[in-house]
């Protein structure tokens, strides 16, 4: 399996523009996972999915952030309107089973100007 | 809820050297698991080692190994025989079974030739 894929790698993009992340969790896994990374926060879970199902986004900042995951192999994290504190390296990450190890995507760096 | 905490921002060990990394958690669960992972400068997460609370034997990998003390809620990570490929970013994690990864704030690991 190629692991988790995560596009694009980087984005720079100016405040007020919309951007989207995107994930293809490891074929099998029913859990997707989308973590913010940053020095004053660390790692901070987003949200969560289970089957397809969003189970817990109290981790999502604000309205300008929503999540997807229209099928078992595809999901998106979109920021609308985007500004420079949403600057972060955003992870995605795929389990089977809560029991299970965690895999990680290589992370998008978003950078907004 | 459950807290992860890594008192050593940075640490530096000579190659060759033994260095130890420190994590203390916080919880009331009496089953759970612990994680440490690395995150070089790729940004990519890589788990190093787990660690069932019900075993009592430290779990180790290779040249790293842990020094689990569950009444004392400690987790700590050894890397033995440091190489230059080990200097990274070290995270360690608790999850409950039930739960989602807490991750602790990291450890900057620099090796020195």
């Amino acid at each position: 399996d190629a692991g988790v894929i995560q596009s694009p790698r980087h984005e720079v993009t100016e405040m007020g523009q919309e951007v989207t992340l995107r994930c293809k969790p490891i074929s099998g896994h029913d859990y997707l996972f989308w973590y913010r990374q940053t020095m004053m926060r660390g790692l901070e879970l987003l949200i969560y999915f289970n089957n397809n199902v969003p189970i817990d986004d109290s981790g999502m900042p604000e309205d300008r952030f929503s999540a997807k995951m229209p099928n078992a192999s595809f999901s998106t994290l979109k920021i609308q309107p985007s500004e420079p504190r949403d600057s972060a390296v955003y992870f995605c990450a795929s389990v089977q089973g809560l029991a299970g190890e965690l895999f990680f995507g290589e992370g998008s760096r978003l950078t907004v100007l | 809820a459950q807290t992860v905490t890594q008192s050593q921002p940075e640490m530096s060990v000579q190659e060759a050297e033994t260095v130890t990394l420190s994590c203390t958690y916080d919880t009331s669960e009496s089953d759970y698991y612990l994680f440490w992972y690395k995150q070089p400068p790729s940004r990519q997460m890589i788990l190093v080692i787990r660690q069932e609370a019900y075993k009592q034997q430290n779990a180790t990998e290779n040249r790293f190994s842990v020094n689990f003390q569950k009444a004392a809620k400690s987790f700590s990570l050894k890397i033995s025989d440091s190489q230059l490929g080990d200097a990274a970013m070290y995270f360690c994690a608790y999850r409950a079974p039930w739960d989602m990864l807490t991750f602790g704030g990291g450890t900057r690991l620099m090796v020195k030739p």
